[in-house]
């Protein structure tokens, strides 16, 4: 089975802007969580979806959104971004909805830099 | 918050055991104890999960205390692959909550 995978690996954005990330999870899981990975707060839960809704969110501003298509694959949107924005961004997939006893495949990540 | 304390980092020779400790104490009666890894310049990897008994598979062992307030991942034969961040994480309410881990190096 082909791994998850993420879409662009490397982004390089300004202040303000917006960027949409891509995720497709491993074939016929219908979970994916999104998280953001930082040096100095490590990696933070985003928001997770099944089935194309969202069944939990992190603490995270209004400007960070996602949603998920019916093929499972998903995206996440970061508007007006900041500098604090900078991250890796991580997806992962599960079967199950919610990781509180199954398994997580996590993606190699996007690598986003915001000037 | 992250709801587990783990050691910042662990050293350990080549071809040892290796214990990597993981304290848990506010842990509820339905969190499942995860492990993950991530090697440099990678996402987080799945090692091994348990909830109350001790559970073994080919890259791990979990080891939890009997009161769950505690856990030990046990890597058999650590190898220079070994070297990464490892989590030990609380599933809880859908998410997983992950801590600063503890950064295994492994020594040839």
């Amino acid at each position: 089975k082909a791994g998850v995978t993420q879409t662009p690996r490397y982004l390089i954005k300004t202040r303000g802007q917006q960027v949409t990330l891509s995720c497709s999870p491993i074939s016929g899981h219908r979970s994916v969580s999104w998280y953001q990975q930082t040096p100095g707060q490590g990696l933070q839960f985003l928001f997770e979806y099944f089935s194309e809704t969202q069944r939990n969110k992190g603490n995270f501003p209004g400007r960070f959104s996602g949603r998920q298509f019916s093929n499972s694959r998903s995206e996440m949107n970061v508007s007006t971004l900041e500098l604090g924005d900078s991250a890796l961004y991580l997806c992962a997939s599960s079967f199950q909805p919610g990781s509180v006893s199954g398994t997580q495949y996590f993606g190699p990540g996007t690598r986003l830099l915001v000037l | 918050d992250a709801k587990t304390t783990q050691p910042n980092s662990m050293e350990s020779n080549e071809e040892e055991p290796v214990h990597l400790p993981c304290n848990h104490s506010t842990i509820s009666g339905t969190d499942y104890i995860h492990w993950y890894r991530q090697l440099p310049s990678q996402g987080p990897e799945y090692v091994i999960h348990g909830l109350t008994s001790n559970v073994n598979n080919r890259m791990a062992s979990l080891a939890i205390a009997e009161d769950r307030k505690s856990s030990t991942l046990i890597l058999h034969r650590a190898t220079l692959r070994d070297a990464a961040v490892y989590y030990c994480i609380l599933g809880s309410q859908g998410n997983l909550i992950f801590g600063k881990g503890t950064k295994l190096s492994v020594k040839p």
